[in-house]
């Protein structure tokens, strides 16, 4: 079984200075994981995904996030927060096999970026 | 533009009221998929299709049933609507040579009263 701890419920942060948005993630197969981003009463937007390649993974908007298999994290940066960036991100970790064909997707419980000018 | 269609956007319900969510994709995916989305929750797996004609139930399934009715279509139906349905549902698809990741539809926003 897949679990995912999103370390904090809400972070803030000023404009222009960096985001850190902390995830660990607990899977018995070796993990797909994601990061995903929702702005208010919007639906869900991939941002990034690991999958077994680099473990640098770079994302849409500027984000990108490190997979520390020791650490069992896959946390989520920016160098440099923009105003719009002000949503909720969800990190996701995949179960399933290849071989299978499907997947399902445990999430995070969210995290609450806010940004102030 | 190719996506993950969902209606309706909102409802609202009286308690022991019926109704039916309609998902559909257009972009040939095997597996699809229904969440609920609570505050403080993240999202939760109310049931699963991984292909056509196999349905299996995920995290949350109580009060739910759902019908895969063909490749593009996947319905999540409230027999018996209670309060706490209240919620956010997405419907979801993925196809293995996605590497898993998954299209979300814009989300049904349903009220039980």
């Amino acid at each position: 079984a897949q679990s995912v701890t999103q370390l904090d419920s809400h972070v803030s942060v000023s404009e222009g200075t960096p985001v850190l948005l902390r995830c660990n993630y607990s899977s018995s197969y070796s993990p797909s994981l994601f990061w995903y981003v929702q702005h208010p009463n919007k639906g869900l937007q991939l941002l990034l995904k690991y999958t077994s390649a680099a473990t640098l993974v770079k994302g849409i908007n500027g984000f990108e996030a490190e997979f520390k298999k020791s650490e069992t994290s896959f946390h989520l940066t920016k160098p440099s927060a923009h105003m719009s960036d002000a949503a909720e991100y969800f990190c996701v970790v995949s179960g399933g096999t290849r071989r299978s064909g499907y997947s399902t997707l445990t999430f995070g419980k969210g995290t609450m970026l806010l940004v102030s000018p | 533009n190719a996506g993950v269609t969902q209606t309706p956007k909102f409802q609202v319900l009286k308690t022991g009221q019926s109704m039916t969510l309609q998902c559909a994709q257009d972009m040939n995916h095997n597996s699809m998929y229904w969440y609920r989305q609570d505050p403080g929750m993240g999202l939760r797996l109310i049931y699963y299709s991984a292909s056509e004609g196999t349905t299996d139930k995920g995290e949350v399934p109580n009060g739910y049933n759902v019908s895969r009715l063909n490749k593009r279509e996947f319905s999540l139906r409230l027999e018996s609507a209670a309060p706490s349905q209240t919620s956010v549902y997405f419907c979801a698809s993925s196809d293995p040579g996605t590497n898993y990741g998954y299209t979300f539809g814009s989300g049904t926003r349903l009220t039980v009263v």
